[in-house]
């Protein structure tokens, strides 16, 4: 695999509060991103996702933010809800290839 | 919406033998699929893409010898663990693509191998 195998960190938010989750992404040559969530012993659900050629999507309560002069992403969650406690990845598609890497990922912890 | 179910949710075995994780596309064709691992508090690995019809391709690091993968239709894939050990434990997910479309990844609920 080409994931990067960290321990997750987490941050932790009030709820109501936005939260801003980060990644890194390592092909530059990458044209296709995502984010998942991930609650625990599930596998991932879409949330959102954005092509190279733009740097902002939004969707309900949720914002992607690519740069890629820097290679990173963000996702932006607006008044966050303990529903939105999970871990968040972000994954990439390089072309041609087809194959989704994911990212170490980020746990989001919400309190109330 | 896409479905993939995955099946079993949870097995236990024990050392030495073998296990099956099934794969299916409910309601599309998948003409690729992918098998990834998750160790506890860890990122999904790419284990290997799934063809259908064809051979799968291993990730560096993988062996193809214990991890065999069968697509033999294009609503089925199977992942199957042999001669399971300890350090084989841990969550097993796949992801199907359709045929019409690179870009519309659907994952399945995962299976969580115990190896006794």
């Amino acid at each position: 695999g080409e994931s990067v195998g960290l321990h997750l960190p987490t941050l932790s938010v009030q709820e109501g509060d936005n939260s801003i989750i980060n990644c890194a992404y390592s092909n530059s040559a990458s044209d296709y991103f995502i984010w998942y969530k991930q609650e625990s012993g599930k596998g991932p659900q879409f949330i959102i996702d954005i092509r190279s050629n733009m740097d902002k999507r939004q969707g309900q309560r949720v914002t992607v933010l690519l740069n890629k002069t820097v290679k990173h992403l963000s996702l932006q969650i607006a008044a966050t809800q303990p529903g939105d406690s999970a871990v968040y990845f972000c994954a990439e598609i390089s072309g041609g290839y087809n194959k989704l890497i994911f990212g170490a990922g980020t746990r989001l912890a919400v309190h109330p | 919406g896409a479905v993939v179910s995955q099946h079993p949710s949870w097995v236990i075995c024990k050392s030495g033998t073998s296990v099956k994780i099934e794969c299916r596309s409910l309601d599309f064709q998948a003409t690729t699929m992918f098998w990834y691992r998750q160790f506890p508090k860890q990122s999904l690995m790419l284990m290997a893409t799934s063809n259908e019809g064809s051979k799968a391709t291993y990730e560096q690091g993988v062996e193809k010898d214990k991890f065999l993968i069968n697509h033999a239709s294009l609503t089925l894939s199977t992942l199957t663990v042999t001669s399971a050990h300890p350090e084989d434990s841990s969550f097993y997910i796949c992801s199907a693509v359709p045929g019409s479309s690179s870009y519309g990844y659907t994952f399945g609920s995962g299976t969580r191998l115990t190896v006794v």
